[in-house]
């Protein structure tokens, strides 16, 4: 079936710096869009949602863009810490009858202190 | 508010063997999904429940089964286990399972198939 891709599967970053994560999606139904992130050991955290009839969403130090056209989802990172340091992934949803997320396979960001 | 919790966290199997996962749902969430994520890889849907029934399923064998109770709490029940249901086992608990709501999820599950 379709599912979500990641371009870069890690991220080395100095702290202090922005960081972006990118993520194409191929279904073109998926409505809803949501990145999570996931500690060693732990379970995926919720990041920051986005619906499709938005192209740009801001929560705390991160920035979600979602680009329809081209079927690309970015996570921007401000001012990256080292307790940023995780695997990230985006997950589309689509909801048809139910509400399924699809994710990819994520992307390891290193922040060095 | 309690997040969404799983029991037990860790667990060590051999092949043939049946297994009960279980999980409690977020405070005042409804449906329940489930997944499994193996090592190096995005998780993968099983299925999900909503007021207790099925209400959609992934790409996964009948020998994977749930039940979802009256407070929301949902089981996985996987039999016959192959060395390939090696994985973490992911709840994830919503409001609504067929709204634009985030699933919140636990910390999963550590199933070994020796």
């Amino acid at each position: 079936g379709e599912s979500v891709g990641l371009h870069l599967p890690t991220l080395s970053v100095q702290e202090g710096d922005n960081s972006i994560i990118n993520c194409a999606y191929s279904n073109s139904a998926s409505d809803y869009f949501i990145w999570y992130k996931q500690e060693s050991g732990k379970g995926p955290q919720f990041i920051i949602d986005i619906r499709s009839n938005m192209d740009k969403r801001q929560g705390q130090r991160v920035t979600v863009l979602l680009n329809k056209t081209v079927k690309h989802l970015s996570l921007q990172i401000a001012a990256t810490q080292p307790g940023d340091s995780a695997v990230y992934f985006c997950a589309e949803n689509e909801v048809s009858g139910y509400s399924t997320l699809t994710f990819g396979k994520g992307t390891m960001l290193l922040v060095s202190p | 508010e309690t997040g969404v919790t799983q029991s037990p966290t860790h667990l060590i199997k051999t092949r043939g063997q049946q297994v009960t996962l279980r999980c409690s749902s977020q405070s005042g969430h409804n449906t329940v999904s489930w997944y499994q994520q193996a090592l190096g890889q995005g998780p993968q849907f099983i299925f999900q429940y909503y007021r207790e029934e099925e209400n959609g399923r992934g790409n996964f064998p009948p020998r994977f089964s749930g039940l979802q109770f009256p407070n929301y709490s949902s089981e996985l029940n996987v039999n016959a286990l192959e060395l390939d249901d090696s994985a973490l086992y992911l709840c994830a608990s919503s409001l609504d399972g067929t709204d634009h709501q985030p699933q919140h999820f636990g910390d999963g599950t550590r199933l070994s198939i020796l």
